[in-house]
């Protein structure tokens, strides 16, 4: 299957900073890629879509001046965590769709904010 | 919008013995549903897939079997192994929009 790279596959920022995580498509274009937060033994939750070229979409609930993205080319796309506090501590997992609509995921980041 | 449900939230199999998970789906014009196998600190991972036209597929020892008319679909893992053990999710989804996850069933397979 396709391959989506996501980096860093850690981190541990102090609250108040912020952090940048990278999901690259390796093999592919993805015109549209997807960003998911997974709290520890929760399902994946769409935090917003984002498509090359165009403002990011964000699902109810998710701020957007918080969680910025940028998908400024087909192969990269970029979320930060503005001003992290503890309660943003989560995987967060991205994800893109090939034109045969299978969908390929990252390693995922684990973000810690102390 | 979608809502997607999972069942059951864990199961505990042994080593043989076949694993079944249900989902169910409430958006009749989903056409697409996967199914993810996570294990721990990792990214999902795609294991079968099924689309609407298709009521049955299987690969080796996974099968997903679709229902529309329910609006529900299944996993079918037969001769687990203890490397089957992980998080396992379905999902459903409309053409190439975004990926609706259901909450996740935990599959232990005791040696």
């Amino acid at each position: 299957g396709a391959v989506v790279s996501q980096h860093p596959s850690w981190v541990i920022c102090k609250s108040g900073t912020s952090v940048k995580i990278e999901c690259r498509s390796l093999d592919f274009q993805a015109t549209t890629m997807f960003w998911y937060r997974q709290f520890p033994k929760q399902s994946l939750m769409l935090m917003a879509t984002s498509n090359e070229g165009s403002k990011a979409t964000y699902e109810q609930g998710v701020e957007k001046d918080k969680f910025l993205i940028n998908h400024a080319s087909l192969t990269l796309s970029t979320l930060t965590v503005t001003s992290a506090h503890p309660e943003d501590s989560s995987f967060y997992i991205c994800g893109t769709r090939t034109g045969r609509t299978e969908a390929f995921f990252g390693q995922g980041t684990r973000l810690t904010v102390v | 919008g979608e809502n997607v449900e999972q069942h059951p939230s864990t199961l505990s199999v042994q080593e043989g013995d076949s694993a079944v998970i249900k989902c169910t789906y409430s958006d009749s014009a989903s056409n697409y549903f996967p199914w993810y196998k996570q294990e721990l600190g990792k990214g999902p991972q795609l294991i079968i897939d099924i689309r609407s036209n298709v009521g049955e597929k299987k690969d080796q020892r996974i099968a997903v079997t679709l229902n529309k008319t329910a609006k529900h679909f299944s996993l079918h893992i037969t001769e687990t192994q203890p490397e089957d053990s992980a998080v396992y999710f379905c999902a459903a989804s409309i053409g190439n929009n975004d990926m609706r996850f259901g909450a996740g069933t935990r599959l232990t397979v005791k040696p």
